[in-house]
């Protein structure tokens, strides 16, 4: 069945590069995203990539995709206090409206 | 610029006691979505509507009820609240067409006694 799985924890440095790993098993999601909790609030869509790209930057934010490995990574450059949330990761069925979510990955900043 | 609202943010139940979670958006979405959140459990989704007037049942369904009255508006009814319904509870809607993504409430936390 479907499923998409990520490290529960991650501490990184303030100032050092944060890399979250995803990895998913369906192999005909079309579109991959990165949602961002923060404490007490919903999630917040952060970026995604479709399944036909490598990578995708924005300003801060890297995107891989190694697609045959199943493999989606999210590097957060310059890690800030603010960066400090839950990240989940995601994938889309090609066949209906579902988005499957892993358990998210806990970012905690050290100073 | 609501997006997704939902109400309430808080409450506390006796096992028992019956409630509706309201959930109303006004981005002309046709889907939408209930999810519960739990430590270490991830989200997980509970109904969801694919347009008004249809309801389809998620992972976990079990002890819930949805209605989906309008465009706008789609409910969570729990009949007889269960501790172990105890979560954080998130509305969250799509767009048109597939590969939408998903934009969320700010959720709704319930304790139930």
């Amino acid at each position: 069945g479907e499923d998409v799985e990520q490290s529960l924890f991650l501490s990184v440095r303030e100032g050092d590069s944060s890399v979250i790993n995803c990895t998913y098993t369906d192999s005909s999601s079309t579109y991959l995203y990165w949602y961002k909790q923060e404490p007490g609030a919903g999630l917040q869509l952060l970026t995604y990539i479709f399944s036909n790209m490598d990578m995708k930057q924005d300003q801060r934010l890297t995107v891989l995709l190694n697609k045959k490995d199943k493999h989606l990574s999210l590097r957060i450059a310059d890690t800030q206090t603010g960066d400090s949330a839950i990240y989940f990761c995601a994938e889309s069925m090609n066949r209906d409206d579902k988005i499957i979510f892993g358990k998210g990955t806990r970012l905690h900043i050290l100073p | 610029n609501a997006g997704v609202t939902q109400t309430p943010k808080f409450q506390v139940l006796k096992t028992g006691q019956s409630m509706t979670l309201q959930c109303a958006q006004d981005m002309n979405h046709n889907s939408m979505y209930w999810y519960r959140q739990d430590p270490g459990m991830g989200l997980r989704l509970i109904y969801y509507s694919a347009s008004e007037g249809t309801t389809d049942k998620g992972e976990v369904p079990n002890g819930y009820n949805v209605s989906r009255l309008n465009k706008r508006e789609f409910s969570l009814r729990l009949e007889s609240a269960a501790p172990s319904q105890t979560s954080v509870y998130f509305c969250a809607t799509t767009g048109t067409g597939l590969n939408q993504p998903q934009h969320f409430g700010d959720g709704t936390r319930l304790s139930i006694l």
